[in-house]
This record gives C-alpha cells, structure tokens and sequence, in this order.
C-alpha cells in the first residue's frame, strides 16, 4: 500500500551541484507530475508526464529537468542547483483529472 | 487561463467552533474543482471533489463545499472544527475535456485551532 514514494527525503546541496530525485508509484497511473511548495506561493508546477516515455513543461521548469523511462518512475533532475531551488518538492500521480496523490515530499536546501 | 484564488493567508477557529474557507477560481465554462488538506510535514490528501450535479458536495472528516456557479465560489466548510483540523487547505480547479490532469492550486489557507 505504498501509494506515491519520494526520495531522498531530505538533502542538502552546495550552489552548483546536481542531483535527482526520484519518485515511484505502484498504482499503474499514466500521469505524474512535479511540483514545488513555497511560502506563500501555493504548489506550483515544474513538469509532468502523461505516460511513459512522454514529459512536458509546467508552470516553472527552468533549472529542471525530467524523465520517464518507465511508467512508474518520474526522476528530477537539477543539474547545477541555485539556492533559488530551495524548496519543499513533491510528487503526484492522477489516473483521471484531479485524483492527485501525493508523495510526502523532499526538503532540498540549496547552500 | 484557469487560476484560484483564496483570500485568506491564515484562519484562527476555537474548537467546536464552525468555519469556512474560501475559494475563488477563474474558468470560461464549468470546472472541475477539489479542496485538498496538508497536515505539517506530509503531502497533500483529497478531503473532495466537484465534478458535476448536487453542487454541495460531502468530503472526508466531516468537511463539506458549495459550488457557486453565479459567485465562481467553491467554499470548504465544516459545522465544528478539531483540534486535528489544524493544517493548510489548498483549492484546486481543473479543465473539463482536459485528458492531462493537471490541476491549479491557490496559494492555500493555514488553519490555527485553539483548545
């Protein structure tokens, strides 16, 4: 019953490293979906996916980068991390429109 | 574009007292519209949705929403608040034929109960 899983679920970053972030579903979802929660400003969305293979732009991907190489997988990757990037990250999958389900989330401080 | 609104940063309710948070979204037709609760430290969980028909809608933990087509109003109420109610609320609206999922979140709205 492990529905959507986050890691790692904390890290901390040096400006300038990279790092991924991999999230794991075991609901056959097609769609998944990273997000970023900031004070104040709500969940904003990074990228998505609308089945395997597949990866599209959301709201604020600059920084971002992601794949799907199997369908339960969706990996963010930050290839040279800004404190900008400091944030609380989390995953979701949807079967349907708006049936999101979370992961927990991942702390990232960028120094 | 979709967006949501929630006017309230921050709500402060006795236990046992009633409350209301609301939400304002923006849509040119009928959306699809959800109210999701985020305890401290954890993702987010569905409390309920408004796809279509009775537009008052019952949730999980007692909570219930009103969909106001004439106000684009989608307020989260719920007659007598918990201690366990504390945490942030967070309105979401979605596009009717959308085959994407994805959803728009308003900015949230905290929720303080007093014993």
């Amino acid at each position: 019953n492990a529905g959507v899983t986050q890691t790692p679920k904390f890290r901390v970053l040096k400006t300038g490293q990279s790092m991924t972030l991999l999230c794991a579903q075991d609901m056959n979802h097609e769609y998944m979906y990273w997000y970023r929660q900031d004070p104040g400003m709500g969940l904003r969305l990074i990228h998505y996916s609308v089945g395997e293979g597949t990866t599209a732009k959301g709201e604020v991907p600059d920084g971002y980068n992601v794949s799907r190489l199997k369908k339960q997988n969706f990996l963010l990757g930050l290839e040279s991390a800004a404190p900008s990037q400091t944030s609380v990250y989390f995953c979701a999958s949807s079967f349907e429109v708006g049936e999101l389900f979370f992961g927990e989330g991942s702390r990232l401080t960028v120094l | 574009a979709q967006s949501v609104t929630q006017p309230d940063i921050h709500i402060t309710v006795s236990e046992g007292a009633s409350l209301e948070l609301r939400c304002n979204y923006s849509y040119g037709a009928t959306p699809y519209l959800f109210w999701y609760v985020q305890s401290p430290g954890q993702g987010l969980q569905l409390l309920l949705k408004y796809f279509s028909g009775d537009t008052l809608v019952q949730g999980i933990k007692g909570f219930e929403a009103e969909f106001k087509r004439s106000q684009s109003s989608f307020n989260l109420r719920k007659p007598s608040v918990h201690w366990s109610d504390a945490a942030e609320y967070f309105c979401a609206v979605g596009a009717r034929g959308s085959t994407l999922g994805r959803l728009y979140f308003g900015r949230g709205t905290q929720l303080t109960v007093w014993p």
